[in-house]
């Protein structure tokens, strides 16, 4: 167990919809990573936010947003949901130093 | 751009040896990272390279090679539960110092 969570783990909803991703970081971690996993690209970055700021952007959609709570929770929203969209979301947190990441358990999104 | 390259697949039987390597390409590099991934699981952390050399962690060493753009991961003492993707990801000073991930390594050990 990391100390990751993300919720929901499965997420099945059709195109064109809306949906909010949540992840809580391991206690004390202020940074939050995104990543997108699909089978034909891999692990990609999406977006870091650190104590509620943004950091860096990745290879993160117009359609898609994040942000991060004064609690330190996350939330990754994707609208205009396309069949493309389906992939596994992970959520990661890390301390100061950044190269160690903690990955939570992922969200399965599949848009039919 | 960026681009990491690793072979596909690797196989190899208990008890052995093997080395997955990792080559890459950036203008903005800043660490190399070795993460394992178990089918349907997360990735999970194994090591990171910032300096030329090899880190040990018990079982698991990684190189790397700055001058080469090149890096492994050796594993040894193959167990069955090493059956995973390896993934090599580079700290990438482009992307804010965040990671970069290669396509991934699957090794199958065999009994």
């Amino acid at each position: 167990d990391s100390g990751v969570t993300q919720t929901p783990k499965h997420l099945i909803t059709a195109t064109g919809q809306r949906v909010t991703l949540r992840c809580s970081p391991r206690s004390g971690d202020l940074s939050v990573y995104w990543y997108q996993q699909s089978l034909d690209q891999g692990l990609q970055f999406l977006i870091q936010y650190y104590n509620g700021e943004e950091r860096a952007k990745g290879n993160i959609l117009e359609r898609f947003s994040a942000q991060q709570f004064p609690d330190l929770h996350s939330e990754l929203n994707l609208s205009s949901l396309e069949l493309g969209d389906s992939a596994l979301y992970f959520c990661a947190s890390s301390g100061n130093s950044g190269h160690e990441q903690f990955f939570g358990p992922g969200t399965r999104l599949t848009v039919l | 751009g960026q681009s990491l390259e690793q072979p596909s697949e690797v196989t190899a039987v208990e008890g052995a040896i093997v080395q997955i390597n990792c080559t890459y390409q950036t203008s903005g590099f800043y660490g190399l990272s070795w993460y394992q991934q178990h089918d349907g699981g997360a990735p999970t952390f194994l090591s990171y390279n910032a300096l030329d050399g090899l880190e040990e962690t018990g079982r698991f060493s990684s190189f790397l090679s700055r001058s080469d753009s090149y890096g492994y991961l050796l594993l040894q003492e193959l167990q069955m539960k090493d059956s995973a993707s390896y993934f090599c990801a580079v700290r990438d000073n482009n992307y804010g110092q965040n990671f970069v991930f290669g396509p991934g390594t699957r090794l199958s050990v065999l009994p």
